[in-house]
Formats: structure tokens, sequence, C-alpha cells
């Protein structure tokens, strides 16, 4: 029973461009959610997160949304930059701040052309 | 300003004998978590550990796995008789256990032949 759901595996967007990757959930009980991002033969990294109680958290080029009623969040870079090329798991937790345990999507591989 | 550091990078085991993970927290980090990935998956909690004290093991297989966290050293996680199905990238991760994200190592892959 997959709880946190990326639909698409991989992601091809042009340096400069706006990337957009999703994710679905269906446990009801989440309340943090997050994105990390992983580099091959490395482990995640932290890269953004929301609360339940916002819709969005914005850090310089990443910003996620947040929509609760359809389960829904999103993760937007802009502009995407080479480096930016990765995997990225959306993940998400029951409990405050994030630091309990987290259930992780599949991942989306995100490749920016130059 | 070490991460969290895993060792070895690489294991690899024949089918039936037993493989060692050591996990060192970041520094100041008083919780410790294992995760595992599979091919092609994303990450699975295993176990939640505090020092000395199995927090969540809710993850864990109940046969042929345990970790342990003691007083002074690194995080254990053991796997007994090992078989194919074990092979994976193991992930650890640890916070200071206060609003802070987990801080993941580069994990140990370990391959079963």
């Amino acid at each position: 029973d997959q709880q946190v759901k990326q639909n698409s595996p991989s992601l091809s967007v042009q340096e400069g461009r706006i990337s957009i990757l999703n994710c679905d959930y269906t446990n009801s009980m989440f309340d943090y959610f997050l994105w990390y991002k992983k580099y091959p033969a490395e482990g995640p990294t932290f890269l953004i997160s929301i609360s339940s109680i916002k819709d969005k958290n914005e850090d310089g080029r990443f910003t996620v949304f947040l929509n609760k009623s359809a389960k829904h969040l999103s993760l937007h870079i802009v502009p995407s930059q080479p480096g930016d090329s990765a995997v990225y798991f959306c993940a998400a937790s029951v409990g405050n701040f994030g630091n309990e345990k987290l259930t992780f999507g599949t991942g989306t591989r995100l490749t920016i052309i130059p | 300003n070490a991460g969290v550091m895993q060792n070895p990078r690489h294991l690899v085991r024949r089918r039936g004998q037993e493989a060692r993970l050591r996990c060192s927290p970041m520094k100041g980090h008083s919780h410790v978590y294992w995760y595992r990935q599979l091919p092609e998956e994303g990450l699975k909690f295993m176990v939640y550990l505090q020092k000395e004290n199995i927090i969540d093991e809710s993850g864990m297989p109940k046969e042929r796995f345990s970790a342990e966290f003691p007083k002074e050293g690194p995080s254990i996680l053991r796997i007994q008789q090992v078989v194919r199905g074990d092979s994976a990238a193991y992930f650890c991760a640890s916070s200071p256990g206060t609003n802070s994200p987990l801080h993941f190592g580069n994990g140990t892959r370990l391959t079963v032949t």
C-alpha cells in the first residue's frame, strides 16, 4: 500500500524553465511534508518542507505547494539549473516537525537540459 | 563538521553470512533512524533509536534483523543469515530530535551473492 505516490518516474526540463514535481498521498493523518533531493551514490539531502497548516512555503528557487483537500503537493523549481538534475523524493510524516518516521514516495528523476 | 557517517560503503556477503552496518550520527544528534531502499523503490523506514533505546521498530522484519545504538559508539544494524532479498541500500539518518529534518548518510550498499 503506497501511501505517498510520485506518478512520474522521470521529468526533463530545459535549463532556465520551471520544473514542477508532483506528489499525492492517501493518509489523511499526514501533517508534515518534505522534499529530499538525491544524487547517485549519496544519501538524500533535505530540500524544503511544509506543515499542513500552510499551503505554500518558499525558499529561494524552491517553492512547495500543499492542497490538503486534494491530498496533493508539488515542488516548483524556478529557474531550473543543471545542478538540479537528481532524483527528488517526496516524504510525509504523522507528528511534529518531520523528525518522526517518514513515508517516502518512489522518486522522480529530474533531468535539466542545458 | 562531519555529517552522518556510514561504513562500509559497500558490503558483499554470501547467503547465510552476517552483515553489520555501522552509523555514526552527526555531532550532537541523539536520534538515529535506519531506512532501506530496494531497487526502483523509495526509502522504507525500518527502525528509530535513541541512545540505548529502541523507540520504534515497526518497519523491521521480525526475524534476522536487529539494531542497537549503545551509549558509546555507533549505531549498528545487524542482519543475520542474509538472503538475496536483503540486497539493498541501507541509509542511516540522524536528528537532534527537536524541530529538525533528518540528515542522511551516504548509505551502505549490501549485495548478497
